[in-house]
C-alpha cells in the first residue's frame, strides 16, 4: 500500500521558533509538493520539488523555505514561526504515470 | 496563471438526492483536472480525472464529471446521495503531468447529507 507519512500530527510552537516539518515518501515518486490548508481556502501549494536537490516556490512561500536531501524526504521549515503559520500542512508526492497526489494525514501546527 | 474556483462552499443534500459539486477552472493550455475527497480528519484521496481521453470522466464511489471546454467547467455528480459521502470536496488543475507541472487546489466544497 502507497504511503505519504507525515511526522507529526499535531504541534505546538512558540512565535520565533524554528520549526521542521517532515515527510517521507515510499513510492519513489520524483514530484513532492507541500501544501496549507485553511477553512475557506482550501489548499495553497507553498513549494514544490522535481527531483532531489531541486525546488520551485509555489503561490505562498514566503516565511518558509524546504529541503529535499534524499529521493523519499521533503521537508518543510519554518525558519521562525509566527502566529499566521497556524496551520495544517499537507505533504503529497505524485505518481509520474498518472498524475495522482498521494497525501499524507497532514500535520496541524499552532503558533502561540 | 491557473485558477480553480468552486461555486458553494458548502452544500447539503437529502440522503438519495441528486449530488452536483460545481468546478471552473482557468488555465492557458489544456488541463489536467482532478477531484479528491477528504474525509474528516484524513488526508486527501483521488476521486476521478480528466486527461482530455474522454469528456465524461467516471471515479470511485459512484462519483463521476463532466469535462465542457466551452464553459471550462468540470463538475462532479453523484444521483444518489449516501450518508458516507458527507466530506470535504476539491477540485484541482494542473497543465501537465510532468514533475515540473504545479497542482492548485479550489477553495473546496463541504458535503453535508441529511438523514
Amino acid at each position: 500500500d502507497v504511503k505519504v507519512t507525515q511526522s507529526s500530527r499535531y504541534l505546538v510552537k512558540r512565535t520565533g521558533e524554528k520549526v521542521f516539518l517532515e515527510c517521507v515518501q515510499d513510492m519513489d515518486h520524483e514530484n513532492m509538493f507541500w501544501y496549507r490548508q485553511d477553512p475557506g481556502l482550501g489548499l495553497r501549494l507553498i513549494y514544490f520539488s522535481y527531483d532531489v536537490k531541486m525546488k520551485e516556490k509555489g503561490d505562498i512561500p514566503e516565511g518558509y523555505s524546504v529541503s529535499r536531501e534524499k529521493k523519499e524526504r521533503f521537508s518543510l521549515i519554518l525558519e521562525s514561526a509566527s502566529t499566521n503559520q497556524t496551520s495544517m500542512y499537507l505533504c503529497a508526492s505524485r505518481d509520474r504515470n498518472t498524475g495522482e497526489l498521494f497525501f499524507g494525514e497532514g500535520s496541524r501546527l499552532t503558533v502561540l | 496563471a491557473q485558477s480553480v474556483t468552486q461555486l458553494g462552499s458548502h452544500v447539503s443534500v437529502s440522503e438519495g438526492a441528486l449530488v452536483l459539486l460545481r468546478c471552473n477552472y482557468s488555465s492557458s493550455v489544456p488541463p489536467y483536472l482532478f477531484w479528491y475527497v477528504q474525509y474528516p480528519n484524513q488526508g486527501l484521496q483521488l476521486l476521478l480525472k480528466y486527461t482530455s481521453a474522454a469528456t465524461l470522466v467516471k471515479g470511485i464511489n459512484g462519483f463521476e464529471a463532466e469535462f465542457k471546454k466551452s464553459e471550462t467547467s468540470f463538475h462532479l455528480t453523484k444521483p444518489s446521495a449516501h450518508m458516507s459521502d458527507a466530506a470535504e470536496y476539491f477540485c484541482a488543475v494542473s497543465d501537465g503531468e510532468t514533475s515540473y507541472d504545479k497542482v492548485i487546489f479550489g477553495p473546496g466544497t463541504s458535503l453535508s447529507v441529511i438523514p
